[in-house]
């Protein structure tokens, strides 16, 4: 069954730090790696994608790893502000890429 | 250039009426993809359709349940005679292709309460 599992399931760190957010999938064929920043009331924002063959991708202050062997991805928050304080999502693609299989996210919130 | 437009932002109904909720892709994107976000839980993939065509709706309930995509106008996620257990976030997303590594862009979703 294509699942994915993140962990924590909830996260608070001070403004300032830095966190690291993981993500543990089995899909299978893997077709791509998604994390999405989800605001409360607000649909899912793109922060990155990864292919099989990408390993590391940044975006700004967020920076996702991909390892495809051991099925396992992080994303990596570095000097958290108030407004990173949302759900972070990790979405895997199978071979149809439209069916996007989503976890159920890591709640951060930063405090000052 | 607007991002995915659904509306409304919140839906009351009462047990046994319809909800039409409506989604309007990104301007020039011709693939739209309906998810379900129940409370505490992911999103989960219901229908994809395409102009005029239905191409997926391996995620959506039976009965009760329906989606168009017509060549004018927006994306209708239709419930018939809803019941407490559809009160969910209901979000859009569109792309300008299908296939391998297509960015979606979400919409900001429909949250539907059934009294």
């Amino acid at each position: 069954k294509n699942q994915v599992e993140q962990s924590p399931q909830s996260l608070i760190i001070l403004e300032g730090k830095n966190c690291t957010l993981q993500c543990n999938y089995t899909v299978s064929p893997f077709s791509n790696l998604r994390w999405y920043k989800q605001d409360t009331g607000r649909g899912p924002v793109s922060l990155t994608i990864m292919t099989f063959s990408e390993n590391t991708k940044s975006n700004g202050r967020y920076t996702a790893t991909l390892d495809a062997d051991t099925k396992q991805s992080s994303l990596h928050i570095t000097a958290s502000q108030l407004s990173d304080s949302a759900s972070y999502i990790c979405v895997v693609s199978a071979d149809s890429s439209y069916k996007l299989i989503f976890g159920s996210g890591t709640r951060l919130l930063v405090r000052p | 250039n607007a991002g995915v437009m659904q509306n409304p932002r919140h839906l009351v109904r009462r047990r046994g009426q319809e909800a039409r909720l409506r989604c309007s892709p990104m301007k020039g994107h011709s693939h739209v993809y309906w998810y379900r976000q129940l409370p505490e839980e992911g999103l989960k993939f219901m229908v994809y359709l395409q102009k005029e065509n239905i191409i997926d709706e391996s995620g959506m309930p039976k009965e009760r349940f329906s989606a168009e995509f017509p060549k004018e106008g927006p994306s209708i996620l239709r419930i018939q005679q809803v019941v407490r257990g559809d009160s969910a976030a209901y979000f859009c997303a569109s792309s300008p292709l299908s296939g391998f590594n297509t960015e979606a862009f979400f919409g900001q979703g429909t949250r539907l309460t059934v009294v």
